[in-house]
């Protein structure tokens, strides 16, 4: 089993809509989990962070955290064109300061 | 504005060169780190360094060796290049563990 697993995709949403990335961990010590957004050649950046389970909101985006089910979302709403990159979830490992990267989802959104 | 700098964007070399990859970071970030990325296998840590001359192995050090002589710089070395090295290397760095990383822009090697 991967330490941090999400689904490949893609997934394909139209412009406006929301949509639903997804990620499981397996360490329950985890502390801390990240999504970083990657465009296409390029490296990947750093989009939300989260650390207490419930919601977390900072603009378009909201990550959800739920520790009891090993669980990390991140909702995009309205999305854009601009939006169609690959998300990669990250989660630490074993409250040390190193990360897991799950393989991320590739999302593309249609005008 | 923040910055992780690898020293270059495309590389070519042969098997069994020994090859240098830098890395700066202007934020003076205590921790770097070293990760490749292929398709399919996501990002696997190399080496990371918690501080100036110490470093630790990742998940997937064989053929790497890294330095941190001064703490801005880490660098990661491939001892004998070999075709299965290949990859896109990307540094990264933070201040600890509630902190997400900064990338650098990336190194795609290509070992022929």
């Amino acid at each position: 089993q991967k330490e941090v697993e999400q689904n490949s995709g893609p997934l394909s949403v139209p412009e406006g809509a929301i949509a639903s990335l997804n990620c499981t961990y397996s360490d329950r010590g985890s502390q801390s989990f990240f999504w970083y957004r990657q465009y296409s050649g390029k490296s990947p950046e750093l989009i939300m962070s989260i650390y207490s389970n419930g919601d977390k909101e900072d603009g378009r985006f909201t990550a959800q955290l739920n520790k009891a089910s090993q669980y990390v979302s991140l909702l995009i709403r309205d999305s854009q064109p601009s939006d169609s990159a690959t998300y990669l979830c990250a989660v630490n490992v074993n409250n040390f300061n190193k990360f897991y990267f799950g393989s991320g989802t590739k999302l593309n959104v249609k005008p | 504005d923040v910055k992780v700098t690898q020293s270059s964007r495309y590389l070519v070399k042969r098997t069994g060169e020994k090859v240098f990859l830098e890395c700066v970071q202007d934020m003076d970030h205590e921790n770097m780190f070293w990760y490749r990325q292929d398709p399919g296998l996501g990002l696997r840590l190399i080496y990371f360094s918690y501080d100036v001359k110490m470093k630790e192995k990742g998940d997937i050090p064989e053929g790497y060796s890294v330095s941190r002589e001064k703490k801005e710089r880490f660098s990661l070395i491939l001892e004998s290049a070999s075709t299965n090295q290949t990859s896109m290397y990307l540094c990264a760095s933070n201040t600890g563990t509630y902190y997400g990383y900064t990338f650098g822009s990336g190194t795609r090697l290509t070992v022929v």
